[in-house]
């Protein structure tokens, strides 16, 4: 157990719409990351936030937008769904060494 | 922009064997960490190693090793006496030592242990 913890588990939703993922990162850990895996484009950065700051944004889709509140969860919005945004979406979380925890995942099945 | 690349697709290893999955990366950095993380089908990301660019000596975590060459950019991982637990995907990752934070992963390679 990383200590870092992701809900829902699964998510199956319908082309369109929007949803939510949430992450808690482990205590401590100022900085969350999230990432996407895909079949098609493997493991990618998408967006990293730092004590409530967004530091830095990879591959994230206009589409997308995230957040991290004062009690340092984070929130990753899919919005307008598509097919192709079927995967699975970590967070992780460091406390300012190299390291990253990931998170279990949510799986993302759009329909 | 770094790139990360394992060229195994697919590994296969006897139980209580020695394996090594390979990687390699791009980079113009002089300053920056690498990863092994390790992906069982529980599908969690477990981190299993990591070595700093300007440390020498390769990095040991019980049965894993890695092998790092810094002038080949090389960044190979030993798992010894395998055993059947660790059959799961790897992913080599990289990371900066400045500026940009994320993981720049290769696709991964899928290592089966055989009993």
């Amino acid at each position: 157990d990383s200590g870092v913890t992701q809900t829902p588990k699964h998510l199956i939703t319908a082309t369109g719409q929007r949803v939510t993922l949430r992450c808690s990162p482990r205590s401590g850990d100022l900085s969350v990351y999230w990432y996407q895996q895909s079949l098609d484009q493997g493991l990618q950065f998408l967006i990293q936030y730092y004590n409530g700051e967004e530091r830095a944004k990879g591959n994230i889709l206009e589409r997308f937008s995230a957040q991290q509140f004062p009690d340092l969860h984070s929130e990753l919005n899919l919005s307008s769904l598509e097919l192709g945004d079927s995967a699975l979406y970590f967070c992780a979380s460091s406390s300012g060494l190299a390291e990253q925890y990931f998170g279990p995942g949510t799986r993302l099945t759009v329909t | 922009a770094q790139t990360v690349t394992q060229s195994q697709p697919e590994m296969s290893v006897q139980e209580a064997e020695t394996v090594t999955l390979s990687c390699t990366y791009d980079t113009s950095e002089s300053d920056y960490y690498l990863f092994w993380y390790k992906q069982p089908p529980s599908r969690q990301m477990i981190l299993v190693i990591r070595q700093e660019a300007y440390k020498q000596q390769n990095a040991t975590e019980n049965r894993f090793s890695v092998n790092f060459q810094k002038a080949a950019k090389s960044f190979s991982l030993k798992i010894s006496d395998s055993q059947l637990g660790d059959a799961a995907m790897y992913f080599c990752a990289y990371r900066s030592g400045r500026g940009s934070e994320k993981l720049v992963f290769g696709k991964g390679t899928k290592l089966t242990v055989n009993p």
